[in-house]
């Protein structure tokens, strides 16, 4: 069964205060690796896709990684207007979006 | 260019009785899938439709069932609520390409009581 483990759960940080999330998964053959973001009581937002091991993509102040274990969300000199709930999901064979729990991000001016 | 519509934003019920949430997808998609998102949790998968017919399910009960149209929306039901259903109903569309990018509505917010 494949699993998706977000950590840390919540992570405050100062503006200006860079820091990574993590994404570790256990799936038998990965198809892709997604990050999304949630405000609360709203739908979440596409962010990236990684497909393989190595890629990496850029968006403003995000960027995320992969490697064969784990991706992670790097968030350099975060603003307020960042903090949101930020998802990891898989997709492996045939399977639909496994999501994790998420970690919810505060940043403080 | 329209994303994904979801309606009502919000719906209270009692338990025992039956709710249809419903969903426009993204124009140009044509494969809705539902999620539910418990407070705290991520979205967990529901069913997926395609073509007008289920093509996968995650583990929910037969109390929760679906139907798609031929322009492509689709409704979710869910008959003789418990108070467990109370979530945030998530619907998403993509190509029925499995790698394609699934983009969330902005849900339904169901309180059963």
């Amino acid at each position: 069964e494949d699993q998706v483990t977000q950590s840390p759960e919540a992570l405050r940080l100062q503006e200006g205060e860079s820091s990574s999330l993590n994404c570790s998964y256990t799936v038998s053959g990965l198809r892709g690796l997604f990050w999304y973001r949630q405000d609360p009581g709203k739908g979440p937002e596409f962010l990236f896709t990684l497909y393989s091991a190595g890629e990496e993509k850029e968006k403003e102040r995000l960027k995320a990684t992969l490697t064969k274990k784990e991706s992670f969300l790097h968030i350099t000199a975060p603003k307020p207007e960042d903090s949101a709930t930020y998802l990891c999901a898989v997709v492996s064979g045939n399977t639909p979006l496994v999501f994790g729990k998420g970690t919810r991000l505060s940043v403080i001016a | 260019d329209a994303g994904v519509t979801q309606s009502p934003t919000h719906l209270i019920k009692t338990r025992g009785q039956q709710v249809t949430l419903r969903c426009s997808p993204k124009s140009g998609h044509d494969t809705v899938s539902w999620y539910q998102q418990a407070l705290g949790q991520g979205p967990q998968f529901i069913f997926q439709y395609y073509e007008e017919e289920e093509r996968q399910r995650g583990n929910f009960p037969d109390r929760f069932s679906g139907h798609q149209f031929p322009n492509y929306s689709s409704e979710l039901n869910v008959n003789a609520l418990l108070l467990g259903d109370s979530a945030l109903y998530l619907c998403a569309s993509s190509l029925v390409s499995g790698l394609d990018t699934q983009y969330f509505g902005p849900g339904t917010r169901l309180t059963v009581l």
